[in-house]
């Protein structure tokens, strides 16, 4: 079945950093992937739908500019949390899906702390 | 505005019983609906779905039974298991929406032994 890797699974970082996250579909080209970010509990907000080869679509309140997406290959989309701060601590999950009938698959999560 | 909805936060069921976990929908262009189970620091896993032209899909334990008059759908998982406890998700999408998901803010079922 369709695999989708996230890395890293857990990072801490300071305040004005940056943050990468990456999302890797083993097995299958994705097209789109999606990132999602999800508060204690709380749903799975959709941030952005990441596009190979073209710019990322950001859902409504989400600042581009700081969650910076890149799609360049079909196996690869990573999130970049730039100079981070406290309110940027959330847990951070990315999706692909072969096909929409066959559910889409999340990669395991990554927790963001920063201090 | 919250386009699923998961209104009940939490369940509680004795093993060997069935759960019956429920959601609403309000926009009527959702054609296709997911049921994904999650353990807390983990992404979620996909359960089983429904496209809008059936009413009922089943698959093992799991059954997802869907209302569209009533925007309603409910997975009953029968009989529970204490390893089936762990916050459930409903998501829908609709054709044309780049198949991006809507979650509801998931219900936490506790299955006792």
């Amino acid at each position: 079945g369709a695999v989708v890797s996230q890395h890293p699974s857990w990072v801490i970082c300071k305040s004005g950093t940056s943050v990468k996250i990456e999302c890797r579909s083993l097995d299958f080209q994705a097209t789109t992937m999606f990132w999602y970010r999800q508060f204690p509990k709380q749903s799975l907000m959709l941030m952005a739908t990441s596009n190979e080869g073209s710019k990322a679509t950001y859902e409504q309140g989400v600042e581009k500019d700081k969650f910076l997406i890149n799609h360049a290959s079909l196996t690869l989309s990573t999130l970049t949390v730039t100079s981070a701060h406290p309110e940027d601590s959330s847990f951070y999950i990315c999706s692909a899906s072969l096909e929409r009938s066959y559910g889409y698959t999340f990669g395991s999560g990554t927790r963001l702390t920063v201090v | 505005d919250q386009q699923v909805k998961q209104n009940s936060p939490s369940l509680s069921v004795q093993e060997g019983r069935i759960s019956i976990l429920n959601c609403d929908y309000t926009n009527s262009m959702f054609d296709y609906f997911l049921w994904y189970k999650k353990y807390p620091a983990e992404g979620p896993t996909f359960l089983i779905s429904i496209s809008s032209i059936k009413d009922k899909n089943e698959d093992g334990r799991f059954t997802v039974f869907l209302n569209k008059s009533a925007k309603h759908l409910s997975l009953h998982i029968v009989p529970s298991q204490p390893g089936d406890s762990a916050v459930y998700f409903c998501a829908a999408s609709y054709t044309g929406a780049n198949s991006k998901l809507t979650f509801g803010k998931g219900i936490t079922l506790s299955v006792r032994p």
